[in-house]
């Protein structure tokens, strides 16, 4: 059972577009909505995160739109550059005392000079 | 700067062997978190802690096992490596479920 559903699975870009990352999830209890960022032989990294309160959010050129209603949220990145070719990964968890992240299946970004 | 650290970085070995990957993290966080992750694919958690002596299993089924004797140390072992073990596993750590998890780097192993 796919919670959080993921899409593209890969998305190449121009340097300059504004590439966006979709994900649905299912669990009408999940709050809050973290993007990791995955650079080759890292580990993910917290890009951005939202609670379903909210309809968007920005830090710097990376911005979460949210849709409640929908079960929806995104991901777009402005002004995209090469530096930002990595893989994304939304994700989504509920309050409880275990802390679990459920991961979409993750979209693998190229943003060619 | 990473304050969660995992050894070894690369691992090959046989079928059979028994193995123990190393996680150790500096920041005090209660949770901790093993997941699976094939190359370019989604992370799939295996195990999880939420304190010292309290361990699950996770959503993906694993052959694994794991440890928290201590808050910092949350090893994972496989008792008889076997191929189809082969992956790069992700030790995590976070204070709750709306605060950041921090990844290690990984281990990657190959069983032949």
């Amino acid at each position: 059972q796919q919670q959080v559903k993921q899409s593209p699975q890969s998305l190449i870009v121009q340097k300059g577009g504004i590439p966006i990352i979709n994900c649905a999830y299912e669990n009408t209890a999940f709050d809050y909505f973290p993007w990791y960022q995955q650079f080759p032989g890292k580990g993910p990294a917290l890009l951005i995160a939202i609670r379903p309160d909210v309809s968007e959010k920005k830090e710097g050129r990376f911005t979460i739109s949210f849709n409640k209603s929908a079960k929806q949220f995104s991901l777009h990145i402005m002004d995209s550059q090469p530096g930002d070719s990595a893989t994304y990964f939304c994700a989504a968890s509920r309050a409880s005392n275990t802390g679990k992240l459920i991961f979409g299946q993750g979209t693998t970004l190229q943003v060619k000079p | 700067e990473a304050d969660i650290y995992q050894t070894p970085r690369y691992l090959v070995i046989g079928t059979g062997k028994k193995i123990t990957l190393e996680c150790s993290q500096t920041m005090g966080h209660d949770k901790m978190y093993w997941y699976q992750q094939d190359p370019g694919m989604e992370l799939h958690l295996i195990h999880y802690s939420y304190g010292v002596n309290s361990t699950e299993k996770g959503d993906l089924s694993s052959e694994s096992t794991v440890s928290r004797i201590r808050t910092e140390h949350f090893p994972l072992t496989l008792e008889s490596a076997r191929p189809s073990h082969t992956s790069q596993y992700l030790c995590a750590s976070g204070y709750a479920y709306n605060s950041p998890l921090h990844f290690g780097n990984g281990t990657r192993l190959t069983v032949t």
